[in-house]
């Protein structure tokens, strides 16, 4: 299965922070790249998405960044809020092969009141 | 509620017992998946079941059997399962053949004595 790279395992920021997590991919077919926000006790949820036909995609305080020439792809938290502390996680998938998901191994955010 | 009901939410059982985890989904999905997510890794795809395809993990031991008699239902039965088997077992559900994301329950925590 194609990887899916993320980076940091883990990140602490004070509030009002910017939070900033990334992800590189090899399978240039990936064509959807979904962020999931999972809080303690839950299942991932879907926060935002994005496919590779714009380079940014904002929805709230949160932004997907997409570098389709480099591979790569990152979230930003802005103004991060205690609230936000969750593990999050990256995938990719293909909607021209499998359509099962490739997923990062994910990130601990911790939000500092 | 995620739409995706997974039962028991907890189970606590012995080596020698055999038990059934059960999932739920009337979102009108057609593909059901089981991941296993254990602490400090990644999420491990066990199963996948779209249109009476059943894809799976080549590493999932035979004690981990799925079974999907319908496309709103997925059972992993369980039996002589292991103490490294403990973990937070998450349902998911999606449309195939789409990219679109995927719509996770909030998992069975499993613990084997």
């Amino acid at each position: 299965q194609q990887q899916v790279k993320q980076s940091p395992q883990s990140l602490i920021v004070q509030k009002g922070g910017i939070s900033i997590i990334n992800c590189a991919y090899e399978n240039t077919a990936f064509d959807y790249f979904p962020w999931y926000q999972q809080f303690p006790g839950k299942g991932p949820a879907l926060l935002i998405a994005i496919r590779p036909d714009v380079s940014e995609k904002k929805e709230g305080r949160f932004t997907i960044s997409f570098n389709k020439s480099a591979k790569q792809f990152s979230l930003h938290i802005m103004d991060s809020q205690p609230g936000d502390s969750a593990t999050y996680f990256c995938a990719a998938s293909a909607s021209g092969g499998s359509y099962i998901p490739t997923f990062g191994r994910g990130t601990s955010l911790i939000v500092h009141p | 509620e995620t739409g995706v009901t997974q039962t028991p939410r907890h189970l606590v059982m012995g080596m020698t017992n055999k038990k059934s985890l059960k999932c739920e989904q009337h979102l009108g999905h057609n593909a059901m998946y089981w991941y296993k997510q254990s602490a400090k890794k990644p999420l491990e795809l066990m199963f996948v079941y779209s249109l009476e395809e059943r894809v799976e993990n080549n590493s999932v031991p035979s004690r981990f059997s799925p079974e999907c008699p319908n496309s709103s239902h997925l059972f992993l039965h369980l039996h002589t399962l292991q103490p490294e088997d403990s973990a937070l077992y998450l349902c998911a559900s999606s449309p195939r053949a789409t990219n679109s994301p995927l719509h996770f329950g909030n998992g069975t925590r499993l613990t084997v004595t």
